[in-house]
């Protein structure tokens, strides 16, 4: 398995207080990705990055900002959380672009906004 | 939005051939097509991958259509571990994965 941790790996926080979740990795992997999944809608990116301090948005990045500062660590935050950004999210780590190249996953994060 | 699509789900016998089908309308000449599934509480997992030829792993088989517009992901003998919801993307969004809703797939001992 790769060696991707996300934490927590769960948080209950009220609305309006900032929420940073992080990913980390050890197989030096150029990509990093965010995504949050809720039912109806699958899987879908939030920000990624294709290298140190190198990021871009995906689909849905409204309430959104990450960092990298280092090769294995992607931090995801929440500036001020809100009920709509309850959800599970997904970091995934892969070699290079995703053309030819497979994603990992890691476990997930269960984050309820109350 | 993903441009993907699949059945919402799908019902197999333990043993038995599955044959998973997705449809891929904006795919271009140059994009990967991949397979990943989802078991219960976990994250995804890779299953698989192709850009023109049919594809075989340990896990499954990937049939493309020579116009590469649909694909199919051949389970050669489903298990009950196999239960999942499993998706189809192709990276049309460059540095993008995006995926769809998947098919449930439902296996009966």
């Amino acid at each position: 398995d790769a060696g991707i941790t996300q934490s927590p790996r769960h948080k209950v926080t009220e609305t309006g207080t900032p929420v940073t979740l992080r990913c980390h990795q050890t197989e030096n992997h150029r990509y990093m990705y965010w995504y949050r999944q809720d039912p109806g809608h699958g899987l879908r990116l939030i920000h990624y990055s294709y290298g140190v301090k190198d990021t871009d948005k995906g689909e849905v990045s409204d309430g959104y900002s990450v960092s990298r500062s280092k090769t294995e660590d992607f931090l995801l935050t929440l500036e001020s959380a809100t009920s709509s950004q309850t959800s599970v999210y997904f970091c995934a780590i892969s070699g290079q672009a995703p053309g030819n190249e497979k994603l990992f996953f890691g476990s997930g994060t269960q984050l309820s906004v109350l | 939005d993903a441009k993907t699509t699949q059945p919402n789900s799908m019902e197999s016998n333990e043993e038995e051939p599955v044959h998973l089908p997705c449809n891929h309308s904006t795919i271009s000449g140059t994009d990967y097509i991949h397979w990943y599934r989802q078991l219960p509480s976990q994250g995804p997992e890779y299953v698989i991958h192709g850009l023109t030829s049919n594809v075989n792993n340990r896990m499954a088989s990937l049939a493309i259509a020579e116009d590469r517009k649909s694909s199919t992901l051949i389970l050669h003998r489903a298990t009950l571990r196999d239960a999942a919801v499993y998706y189809c993307i192709d990276n049309n969004a460059g540095n993008m994965l995006t995926f769809g809703g998947g098919t449930r797939l439902m296996v009966k001992p």
